[in-house]
């Protein structure tokens, strides 16, 4: 079956400008999570969905950060005012239970790039 | 605080045995996770082990876990150049249910 995907794959944008990512999770996954990996680093926690309970937000870096899920569907990433800062690849996973034990199941990842 | 360690780089010929090794610092952490990133593709998930266990074993995979130490580690037996990636280890602290925190990720290179 058809596993997370993410597009674009690659964003290359201006300094200033705002853009949005997208993430389709794998069918039926309640849970779905953002992560920011930065050239040589680990992955950060951004953002995490749970069905439609209030998404638990305490990784956005700043609030030029949002993110919108409608339901247990697609998710958009979306960041305002582009800083160079956050030139990183932005992953997404979905989970089929809230506990996302061991089933973080994860996406290529859009690699997005601010001139 | 929350921290995953890992050292960055790890070389071996194709045949042998590789150890990867991690350190966190979270006690009540519940699960520890091993992921694999190759070039272009998404994280894998290779194996996890729950925080009351010590060893897991999964075909080439071995865990070892050290709760007193901190410890993590992933041994890799009889490793191929299919092996050649970055691999992340990443544990979920007591009630974080909703987040895992990475380390840094070890790169893997796999030579003849």
């Amino acid at each position: 079956g058809a596993g997370v995907s993410q597009s674009p794959s690659n964003k290359v944008t201006e300094k200033g400008k705002d853009v949005e990512l997208r993430c389709d999770p794998i069918s039926g996954h309640t849970a779905l999570y953002w992560y920011r990996q930065r050239l040589g680093q680990g992955l950060e926690f951004l953002i995490y969905f749970q069905g439609n309970s209030a998404p638990d937000k305490s990784g956005l870096p700043s609030d030029r950060f949002s993110a919108e899920r409608t339901g247990e569907s697609v998710s958009t990433l979306t960041i305002q005012r582009t800083q160079q800062e956050d030139s990183a690849v932005y992953l997404c996973a979905s989970s089929p239970q809230d506990r996302g034990l061991e089933t973080q199941y994860f996406g290529p990842g859009t690699r997005l790039l601010v001139l | 605080g929350e921290d995953v360690e890992q050292s960055l780089f790890l070389s071996v010929r194709e045949g042998d045995s590789s150890v990867i090794n991690c350190t966190y610092t979270d006690s009540s952490s519940t699960y520890l996770y091993w992921y694999k990133q190759e070039p272009g593709a998404g994280l894998q998930l290779l194996t996890y082990i729950f925080s009351n266990m010590d060893m897991k074993q999964d075909q080439r995979l071995t865990v070892l876990l050290n709760k007193k130490d901190k410890h993590l580690s992933l041994r890799i037996a009889d490793t191929q150049t299919g092996d050649s990636a970055i691999y992340f280890c990443a544990e979920m602290p007591w009630g974080g249910y909703n987040k895992l925190i990475f380390g840094a990720g070890t790169r893997l290179a796999v030579h003849p």
